[in-house]
């Protein structure tokens, strides 16, 4: 079965500065795909990324980027110049080729401080 | 606006008393799911579909049942809730096929049994 683990449950950094998040996983696929979603505490579910497994190629969407590393399964988020906005828990996911699961990380409690 | 909408938004009731929380999504995705969200656990998956008439458990489906009548609508209903159910529970849809599509969710719907 596959699982998600994110080892940081909580974390701050001072605003402008770069935060990393990791996240690894285990799973016995070759193909899959790997998110980052945030929860600002609006409750609201927001996708921040997304990695496919067959690209060698780390995602990047703005201040936002990953680091992939398919042997070692992780998947760490790169927030660069953090902004007051980016104060939200994120969590890691991943899904199967086939959409049967999406199956999410215990999150990590992102603060950033002005 | 392409939305995923949960009713209600807040919910408080009693033990044993039968209750329905609403899914209803307006882009004409296949594959609907309902999670469960508390604290240091993430998100976990209670059940989902991934078309009309086609409906498995997710990873927590003890308590709960659901049904996919029409491809819009994804109700989740607690025959007989218990204090365990309390949580926040997160209804998401997702386009079909083996793209790496992402889940849209709904804002939430915070349930508390007494």
């Amino acid at each position: 079965a596959q699982t998600v683990t994110q080892s940081q449950p909580e974390m701050s950094v001072q605003e402008a500065e770069t935060v990393t998040l990791s996240c690894t996983y285990d799973t016995s696929e070759n193909n899959y795909y790997l998110f980052w979603y945030k929860q600002p505490p609006s409750r609201q579910m927001i996708l921040v990324i997304r990695q496919e497994a067959y690209k060698q190629q780390n995602a990047t969407e703005n201040r936002f980027s990953v680091n992939f590393q398919k042997a070692a399964k992780s998947f760490s988020l790169k927030i660069s110049d953090s902004q007051l906005g980016d104060t939200a828990m994120y969590f890691c996911a991943f899904r199967r080729t086939s959409y049967d699961k999406v199956i999410f990380g215990p999150g990590t409690s992102l603060s950033v401080i002005p | 606006e392409a939305q995923v909408t949960q009713n209600p938004r807040y919910l408080i009731t009693v033990t044993g008393k039968k209750l329905t929380v609403t899914c209803s999504q307006n882009m004409n995705h296949e594959y609907m799911s309902w999670y469960r969200q508390d604290p240091g656990l993430g998100l976990r998956q209670i059940y989902y579909s991934m078309n009309v008439e086609v409906t498995d458990k997710g990873d927590v489906p003890e308590g709960y049942k659901v049904s996919r009548k029409e491809k819009r609508n994804f109700p989740l209903i607690l025959e007989s809730p218990s204090p365990n159910q309390t949580s926040l529970y997160f209804c998401a849809s997702m386009s079909g096929g083996i793209i790496a599509g992402e889940l849209f969710f709904g804002e939430g719907s915070r349930l508390t049994v007494l």
